[in-house]
């Protein structure tokens, strides 16, 4: 049964180092959402991807966040020189075409990160 | 102001109970409407969509006013597997984001 899968699930990070999420959405869909949990608060919308293109990213940070789906392998999520408040659950979700079709977004289980 | 703003929570309820979450949105060219459920440190799922004649699946009924850019979840019988947050999401017509509320939690007890 292959779900949007992420990993790592869990990762911890000391201050200044990078972190590397990734991203493999459910076979056939090719339009990939970054979403970014902070503890006791909703979804923050941070990124739309399809293929090698990035659609939205208004809600990325300017700074030390980046993003890709590139044509082959998963969608990966980059936080370099991370801080302590960085510290979130960062979920990734996938649809078969633009989710104002239908709003059904497929979410992976979530990577946690922890800046020590 | 929040896009999308829901009743703080949490709400603690008996089985059985009826319960309601209200949620308003901010952008009045909002165009889909959406509750989703997440589970204590799990990814959300999509409950149900909500539609403007709103619309009824089993136990949980969903409302849409758009005049007042107001939707509702209601939950009848409550059971204790109900236990969750639920979260309001709504759709602008800008590229198709999805824009969460902050969400409510619901405890059913038994």
């Amino acid at each position: 049964n292959a779900g949007v899968m992420q990993n790592p699930r869990h990762l911890v990070r000391r201050r200044g180092q990078e972190a590397r999420l990734r991203c493999s959405p459910m076979k056939g869909h090719s339009h990939v959402y970054w979403y970014r949990q902070l503890p006791e608060e909703g979804l923050k919308f941070m990124v739309y991807l399809q293929k090698e293109n990035i659609i939205d990213e208004s809600g990325m940070p300017k700074e030390r966040f980046s993003a890709e789906f590139p044509k082959e392998g998963p969608s990966i999520l980059r936080i370099q020189q991370v801080v302590r408040g960085d510290s979130a659950a960062y979920f990734c979700a996938s649809s078969r075409g633009t989710s104002a079709n239908t709003g059904e977004l497929f979410f992976g289980e979530g990577s946690r990160l922890t800046v020590l | 102001r929040k896009e999308v703003e829901q009743d703080p929570g949490p709400f603690n309820v008996p089985e059985g109970a009826t319960v309601a979450f209200n949620c308003t949105y901010s952008n009045s060219a909002s165009q889909s409407f959406f509750w989703y459920r997440q589970d204590c440190r799990k990814e959300p799922k999509l409950l149900m969509s909500v539609y403007s004649s709103g619309n009824e699946d089993g136990r949980f009924t969903a409302q849409l006013n758009r005049a007042s850019q107001y939707i509702s979840l209601l939950i009848r019988d409550s059971k204790l597997s109900d236990s969750a947050t639920y979260l309001c999401v709504v759709i602008t017509n800008q590229g198709g984001k999805l824009i969460f509320g902050q969400g409510t939690e619901l405890s059913v007890k038994p």
